[in-house]
């Protein structure tokens, strides 16, 4: 089956760094990604679409100088998380849809603490 | 604006029970709806999806779901579960083959002995 590999699955880092965290289709390619952001015992909240070559498309609310998505191939996107501080601390998970078929596989997702 | 409501937040069954968890969504048209399980600290594992034809979908590890236009409701039903099906379950939709998908707030499954 379709399998996305996310990575780090969980980092740490200081107030004011930036953090990159990496998704790939590992045996399909994927024109679109998906970007969410999960709080504790909640839902899945939609960032931004991400599309190779292209720049992404965010969500309202979702400040896009903060959050940097790249789709620099048909099967790895990016999301760099700039000058994090500690609310943007959370569970973000990314979702690549198979060009072929159209379904979503999601990665395993990464815990983000700033600290 | 499109949204989709699960009205239950937390659940609680005996193991061999049954189960049914509920799903609403709210779209212009019948959008393609999914039901997902995530396990704490985890990704979201597909259990079944629906696009057209048989209202009645089967799924993995024994779901199923049921699609009601009139009701605009997609729930998912388990004949009966195990200690194992703990954990939160996802109702998502999306608009057309492809688009972003809209999740519910989900409804976290305990399963008692």
């Amino acid at each position: 089956g379709a399998v996305v590999s996310q990575h780090p699955s969980w980092v740490i880092c200081k107030s004011g760094t930036s953090v990159k965290i990496e998704c790939r289709s590992l045996d399909f390619q994927a024109t679109t990604m998906f970007w969410y952001r999960q709080f504790p015992k909640q839902s899945l909240m939609l960032m931004a679409t991400s599309n190779e070559g292209s720049k992404a498309t965010y969500e309202q609310g979702v400040e896009k100088d903060k959050f940097l998505i790249n789709h620099a191939s048909l099967t790895l996107s990016t999301l760099t998380v700039t000058s994090a501080h500690p609310e943007d601390s959370s569970f973000y998970i990314c979702s690549a849809r198979d060009d072929r078929d159209y379904g979503y596989t999601f990665g395993s997702g990464t815990r983000l603490t700033v600290v | 604006a499109q949204s989709v409501t699960q009205p239950d937040i937390h659940i609680t069954v005996s193991e061999g029970a049954s189960l049914e968890l509920r799903c609403n969504y709210s779209y212009g048209a019948t959008p393609y709806l999914f039901w997902y399980v995530q396990s704490p600290g985890q990704g979201l594992q597909l259990l079944l999806k629906y696009f057209s034809g048989d209202t009645l979908v089967q799924g993995i590890k024994g779901f199923e779901a049921e699609f009601k236009r009139s009701q605009s409701s997609f729930n998912l039903r388990k004949p009966s579960v195990h200690w194992s099906d703990a954990a939160e379950y996802f109702c998502a939709a999306g608009a057309s083959a492809g688009t972003a998908l809209i999740f519910g707030k989900g409804t976290t499954l305990s399963v008692s002995s």
